[in-house]
């Protein structure tokens, strides 16, 4: 099965941060990773699909990217709002699989 | 808007069995394969397998072979999940997400497995 190593598991941080979530591939999953978003006692929602493609009503201060198998979640000017667990996942090959998610908390 | 309502929390107990439900509407049922993921201690999450609501097709995740079965009703646009052989590892929250590239979940079911 494909690891996604996500880091870190956790993160300390201000309003106005800029916050940067990074998975790792263990093989080539091209564009096919998402982020979700999860906030306590709610589903998971898309954020980032296809690894850089913001999905629709997601403000632009968020946005993905790619490095080889280095897949980012970035969050310019943090807002409370965006306080949550964040999951990365590759749908590029079955069994898909999910990072093992990062906790937002602010100081 | 698209919505998939998912059946409510069931308590069952080690060895049971427990099916549950999530019913799309919004869009046509047919039109995307419906996934279902566990999620264990409120954090991480599973890829438990797949069905094409349209062909009845299905992919599992070898960890959930034995233990999960899919199915549809195209007649109620609702699709299903039986878990068996219960133990107290399958207490979590089970979503099913649909729409291209995972654009839709539904609200999920908390199963809590205990005697």
């Amino acid at each position: 099965d494909i690891q996604m190593t996500q880091s870190p598991s956790s993160m300390s941080v201000s309003l106005g941060d800029t916050v940067t979530i990074t998975c790792r591939a263990s093989q080539d999953v091209g564009i096919y990773v998402n982020w979700f978003q999860q906030k306590p006692g709610k589903s998971p929602r898309r954020m980032i699909y296809r690894a850089t493609n913001l999905a629709d009503g997601v403000p632009s201060r968020f946005s993905g990217s790619r490095s080889g198998s280095d897949y980012s979640l970035t969050i310019s000017s943090l807002e409370s709002e965006d306080v949550a667990d964040y999951h990365c996942l590759q749908y590029d090959e079955y069994p898909y699989t999910f990072g093992a998610g990062t906790k937002l908390e602010l100081k | 808007q698209v919505k998939l309502l998912q059946s409510g929390a069931a308590l069952v107990k080690p060895g049971d069995s427990v099916k549950m439900s999530c019913k799309a509407s919004g869009y046509t049922f047919t039109d995307y394969i419906i996934h279902w993921v566990k999620q264990s201690h409120g954090k991480s999450l599973e890829w438990i397998g797949y069905i094409n609501p349209y062909s009845g097709g299905t992919n599992y995740n070898e960890k959930f072979k034995s233990k999960a079965t899919l199915t549809v009703d195209k007649s109620s646009s609702t699709a299903y999940m039986e878990f068996s052989r219960l133990t107290s590892e399958d207490s979590a929250i089970y979503y099913c997400a649909s729409g291209n590239n995972y654009g839709y979940w539904g609200q999920g079911v908390m199963v809590t497995v205990s005697s």
